[in-house]
């Protein structure tokens, strides 16, 4: 079965820093990748996605993953970070069967200090 | 617009009381997924439907039950509601066969703030 481990619960940077967001997964096969945001109150938006190819991928809003197998992750960056990027995001991994659910990771609470 | 519309958006029960929590989508999608979210948890899911009148747990299935009766609609209902069911329900769907591949394109509803007291 899958999981997804993000090991940082927060992370504060200040505007105009650089940003990295973690994310680790478990799966059997060459996984499908994903970066969804969330802000207070509403629903998930999709950052980004990683099906096969390249493993640098970019993103809306500025940001770009990479994938790097040997080490089973999906790190998420931005190199400038904004005050309206501090929201909670998620990383999912997409099973390759029928059902194609995704599981998430506990998510990571970026803050952003003016 | 186009979308996953939930309702209702907030509802407060009573232990022990029962509830059907509506999820629409009107993007023709064929797959559909109810999660719910607590703090520091992340969106765990509940159940799915690959297709109407298909429906699969997920991974917290227990005090859920589901239907799929038409394509458009997924349905969550509690039958005998539980503090520890407090939490917010996010539906989901994606896959329109029409537009061609699977790309995993989900589209979210935006939460249902369920309290149980």
């Amino acid at each position: 079965a899958q999981s997804v481990t993000q090991p940082d619960i927060h992370i504060t940077v200040s505007e105009g820093a650089s940003l990295e967001l973690r994310c680790n997964y478990s799966y059997g096969a060459t996984p499908y990748l994903f970066w969804y945001v969330q802000s207070p109150g509403q629903g998930l938006q999709l950052l980004l996605k990683y099906f096969s190819g390249d493993t640098l991928v970019q993103g809306i809003k500025g940001f770009e993953a990479e994938f790097k197998r040997s080490q089973s992750s999906f790190n998420l960056r931005k190199p400038s970070v904004h005050w309206s990027d501090a929201a909670e995001y998620f990383c999912a991994v997409g099973a390759r069967d029928s059902s194609y659910k995704l599981i998430f990771g506990s998510g990571t609470r970026l803050l952003v200090r003016p | 617009n186009a979308g996953v519309t939930q309702t209702p958006k907030f509802r407060v029960l009573k232990t022990g009381q029962s509830m059907t929590l509506l999820c629409a989508q009107d993007m023709n999608h064929e797959y559909m997924y109810w999660y719910r979210q607590d703090p520091g948890m992340g969106l765990r899911l509940i159940h799915y439907s690959v297709g109407e009148g298909t429906t699969a747990k997920g991974e917290v299935p227990d005090g859920y039950n589901v239907s799929r009766l038409k394509k458009q609609n997924f349905l969550l209902g509690l039958e005998s509601a539980a503090p520890s069911q407090t939490s917010v329900y996010f539906c989901a769907s994606s896959y329109n066969p029409s537009t061609g591949g699977l790309d995993y394109g989900y589209t979210f509803g935006s939460g249902t703030r369920l309290t149980v007291v």
